[in-house]
């Protein structure tokens, strides 16, 4: 059964934190690794994860996958209330364009 | 953001009554999906569509059937709405392979009674 694991499942951080999120997955016909964002609305997208080892940067959210281990971590530097979300994880399958989610870690950030 | 729209964005109803969520598209992509959300489970596949009238099933697809006879809209249909069939419910879409990303419209909330 392909499975994706995020943890923690939640965390609470002060401003200026830095934190990490994990996400693990075993999975037949993986393709690629998504994150997301959501607050008390729809996922947005965040990244697509490919390739093994090549970090994505946007703004102070970075993420990386390591294809032989099987996980990828997603990192927030000097966190933000506006970071206060819900982040996904997910797997795209090879078949069908299908997404295998986890189900998510609840990141609070306190002022 | 993507042109989806998803109708009705809440709805009530009785047990045992059809329901019917609409999710219409208006960036002509040829993926669609239906998810639902769950406390401590994600976000889960229903069922899925790959183009007009082409429609498989995803890992919670059991109580649920769709319909796709436009690209642009994708059909969602409790046929006998249960009390577990409560839940949030996302439609998304994607462009396919040359552009794998799924972006999510904005959710129905679904309380059966």
């Amino acid at each position: 059964e392909d499975k994706v694991v995020q943890s923690p499942l939640s965390l609470v951080v002060h401003e200026g934190d830095t934190v990490t999120l994990n996400c693990s997955y075993e999975v037949t016909n993986f393709r690629s690794l998504l994150w997301y964002k959501q607050e008390k609305k729809a996922p947005t997208f965040l990244f697509m994860l490919t390739s093994s080892g090549i970090e994505k940067k946007s703004g102070r959210l970075s993420s990386i996958l390591d294809k032989k281990e099987l996980f990828s971590i997603l990192n927030i530097t000097a966190t933000q209330t506006g970071d206060s979300a819900v982040y996904l994880c997910a797997v795209l399958m090879e078949y069908g364009n299908k997404l295998v989610f986890g189900a998510g870690t609840i990141l609070r950030v306190k002022s | 953001d993507a042109g989806i729209t998803q109708s009705p964005r809440h709805k009530v109803t009785e047990t045992g009554t059809p329901v019917t969520l609409r999710c219409h598209q208006t960036e002509n992509h040829r993926y669609m999906y239906w998810y639902r959300q769950d406390p401590g489970h994600g976000l889960r596949l229903i069922h899925y569509s790959y183009g007009v009238k082409d429609t498989d099933k995803g890992e919670v697809s059991d109580g649920y059937s769709v319909s796709r006879s436009k690209t642009e809209d994708f059909l969602l249909t409790l046929e006998s709405a249960t009390s577990s069939q409560t839940s949030v419910y996302f439609c998304a879409i994607s462009e396919g392979l040359a552009g794998a990303t799924q972006y999510f419209g904005p959710g129905t909330r679904l309380l059966v009674l």
